[in-house]
């Protein structure tokens, strides 16, 4: 039950197109749902986050799309870049805890 | 400001060894969390520190500990080291006493176990 369903596990965007990613949770204790993108031989970083009272976050190319009853949030990158080449994890954050829920990882790659 | 440093960034051992990793947050920050990251499994969580105390431990065999000092910096440890420990060990901080998810990782220490 503390499990975050992610897919797909790999995706292939033409430049400029929209990127989706997408993420299934079944706790609904989660308080707090972040995405974080990843660089080969880096760490995740924070990308955009957004709490269950609201149901679309943007953040310039970025928007996270939340339907809490459906238990399910996505990323959306508009205008998708070469640069926008990485892992993309979804997480969910147990409250009263530090302790992210990570899905298994989407590998997006850009072409140019 | 600087980053998370992890120290080292690399490491090879062998089974049955043990190994110790190190962990400096950021400046001001005062939570410090480990995660495990593998092909397999994805990120998991370890165990989480705030000062100096132990608020959470994942679901990890007691071959793996941690602890978290006086100025935040944080180790962890395995001891007696099997293949499957072979992965990348990140450690993350926040500002935060509880509940933001806003965590700022390193970028890691690979461990591989031959």
């Amino acid at each position: 039950q503390q499990q975050v369903k992610q897919s797909p596990q790999s995706l292939i965007v033409q430049k400029g197109g929209i990127s989706i990613i997408n993420c299934a949770y079944e706790n609904t204790a989660f308080d707090y749902f972040p995405w974080y993108q990843q660089f080969p031989g880096k760490g995740p970083a924070l990308l955009i986050a957004i709490r269950p009272d609201v149901s679309e976050k943007k953040e310039g190319r970025f928007t996270i799309s939340f339907n809490k009853s459906a238990k399910q949030f996505s990323l959306h990158i508009m205008d998708s870049q070469p640069g926008d080449s990485a892992t993309y994890f979804c997480a969910a954050l147990l409250p009263g805890a530090q302790k992210l829920v990570f899905g298994q990882g989407t590998r997006l790659t850009i072409n140019p | 400001k600087a980053g998370v440093t992890q120290t080292p960034r690399y490491l090879i051992k062998t089974r049955g060894q043990q190994v110790t990793l190190s962990c400096s947050p950021i400046s001001g920050h005062r939570s410090v969390s480990w995660y495990q990251q593998t092909p397999g499994q994805g990120l998991q969580f370890l165990f989480e520190y705030f000062s100096e105390t132990q608020r959470n431990k994942g679901n990890f065999p007691g071959r793996f500990s941690g602890r978290q000092f006086s100025n935040s910096r944080s180790e962890m440890n395995v001891s007696t080291l099997e293949l499957g420990d072979s992965a990348l060990y990140l450690c993350a901080s926040s500002r935060q006493a509880t509940n933001t998810g806003e965590l700022f990782f390193g970028e890691g220490s690979r461990l591989t176990v031959l």
